[in-house]
């Protein structure tokens, strides 16, 4: 069983579908993130979530909404979504407050058609 | 403004020698150095990291080196091995509480 496990790994969506993609960590952190990776740029932060609140969302549009339902598990909702958010979805987590590193899911790999 | 900058985005090198990796970073309030190594198909795992007040940390045939006064880190990669051959993002940051900030990622090739 790995740390961190992202479901789906892949992802075709229309602009007009409702989709979400699942994280969840078995390592028993109490933080969780979304990073959205895509070409030629750094891996940008979404959102933060800290003992199941959000403490951070790095003016992501709205098309995009997070949900931290228990400190083990992280949601993307996705809607109305464009073609350039297609993208690899990365879910992590980590323990707060520490200098410990944090683990990563394998991603999503997103295509918005 | 990106605060973590990784200005190679390759680098090859031929197996059996040494393999640079260079970061440079912006946020002096950045205390805590990390290097991630990423498959295609797979999420980032965790390579070495090194604290602010260290200047080296060794592991294995990783070491990372930090240069405060350039903000400057680097990864030493030796003996490097074609399995090295991945892209290696730089991340940082600042105390316990905050989410890392990432590098643009540089993709080294270990040529056989």
């Amino acid at each position: 069983e790995t740390g961190v496990t992202q479901t789906p790994r892949h992802l075709v969506m229309g602009m007009t579908n409702k989709k979400s993609l699942k994280c969840e960590q078995h390592l028993g952190h109490n933080a969780m993130y979304w990073y959205k990776q895509s070409a030629k740029k750094p891996l940008e932060l979404m959102f933060v979530y800290n003992f199941k609140e959000q403490t951070e969302n790095n003016s992501v549009p709205s098309r995009f909404s997070p949900e931290c339902p228990n400190s083990s598990h992280l949601f993307l909702h996705l809607h109305t979504l464009q073609p350039e958010d297609s993208a690899l979805y990365l879910c992590a987590s980590s323990q707060v407050p520490s200098r410990t590193e944090a683990f990563f899911g394998q991603g999503t790999r997103l295509t918005v058609v | 403004d990106q605060q973590v900058k990784q200005n190679s985005p390759s680098l090859s090198v031929q197996e059996g020698r040494i393999s640079i990796l260079n970061c440079d970073y912006t946020n002096s309030m950045f205390d805590y150095f990390l290097w991630y190594k990423k498959y295609p198909a797979e999420g980032p795992t965790f390579l070495i990291s090194i604290s602010s007040i260290k200047d080296k940390n060794e592991d294995g045939r990783f070491t990372v080196f930090l240069n405060k006064s350039a903000k400057h880190l680097s990864l030493h990669i030796v003996p490097s091995q074609p399995g090295d051959s991945a892209v290696y993002f730089c991340a940082a940051k600042v105390g316990g509480n905050t989410p890392l900030v990432f590098g643009k990622g540089t993709r080294l090739s270990v040529i056989a």
